[in-house]
């Protein structure tokens, strides 16, 4: 049973507007999340995170919001560019930082 | 930067075969992981060490052992290859603080 879901496989969006990727989990007891961003034939890169502790985290055009009540989080990438089209992929861990769960991923396609 | 390597990117290896998938880290990390992916199923985790000679299951070992002698270096090892087996293999490595993993670029196995 996957603890960590990514229900949209796909999203498709035009070059300068928003990407929203979702992500739910299923352990409350996660306090650590991340997303990965993977291109074909490599391996997965570390792109932002959030402790259970904040509910946004910033980076240039990525922001990661956090609500925990719904078990859920989001990416948020503005503006978004070719360049982002990759996989990404929502992952959570406990205290321990040990081992991380992945969801299945979203295949992101940003359109010129 | 941290560097996971990956000895092979491509392997094609016959049923019934023996199969090791090598993984080297360069910056003393404990803890290494072995994942595969598959499309719809995002990143499922097969092994994981802790140390040297350490080494625990994870959600998918059915099929598949490891090997950990040297704290850099992490092999998986498929004791008698199977088609259900082919996959994108990945290994990553972490160190205590949360930043995340660092993945290697991944071996692309196919079994005929």
């Amino acid at each position: 049973d996957q603890q960590v879901k990514q229900n949209s496989p796909s999203l498709s969006v035009q070059e300068g507007r928003i990407s929203i990727l979702n992500c739910d989990y299923t352990n409350s007891m996660f306090d650590y999340f991340l997303w990965y961003k993977k291109y074909p034939a490599e391996g997965p890169t570390f792109l932002i995170s959030i402790s259970s502790i904040k509910d946004k985290n910033e980076d240039g055009r990525f922001t990661v919001f956090l609500n925990k009540s719904a078990k859920h989080l989001s990416l948020h990438i503005v503006p978004s560019q070719p360049g982002d089209s990759a996989v990404y992929f929502c992952a959570a861990s406990l205290y321990n930082f040990n081992k991380f769960y992945f969801g299945s991923g979203t295949k992101l396609n940003v359109k010129p | 930067d941290v560097k996971v390597t990956q000895s092979s990117r491509y392997l094609v290896k016959r049923t019934g075969e023996k199969v090791f998938l090598e993984c080297v880290q360069d910056m003393d990390h404990e803890n290494m992981f072995w994942y595969r992916q598959d499309p719809g199923l995002g990143l499922r985790l097969i092994y994981f060490s802790y140390d040297v000679k350490m080494k625990e299951k994870g959600d998918i070992p059915e099929g598949y052992s490891v090997s950990r002698e040297k704290k850099e270096r992490f092999s998986l090892i498929l004791e008698s290859a199977s088609t259900n087996q082919t996959s994108m293999y990945l290994c990553a490595s972490i160190d205590r603080e949360p930043n995340g993993y660092t993945f290697g670029s991944g071996t692309r196995l196919t079994v005929v």
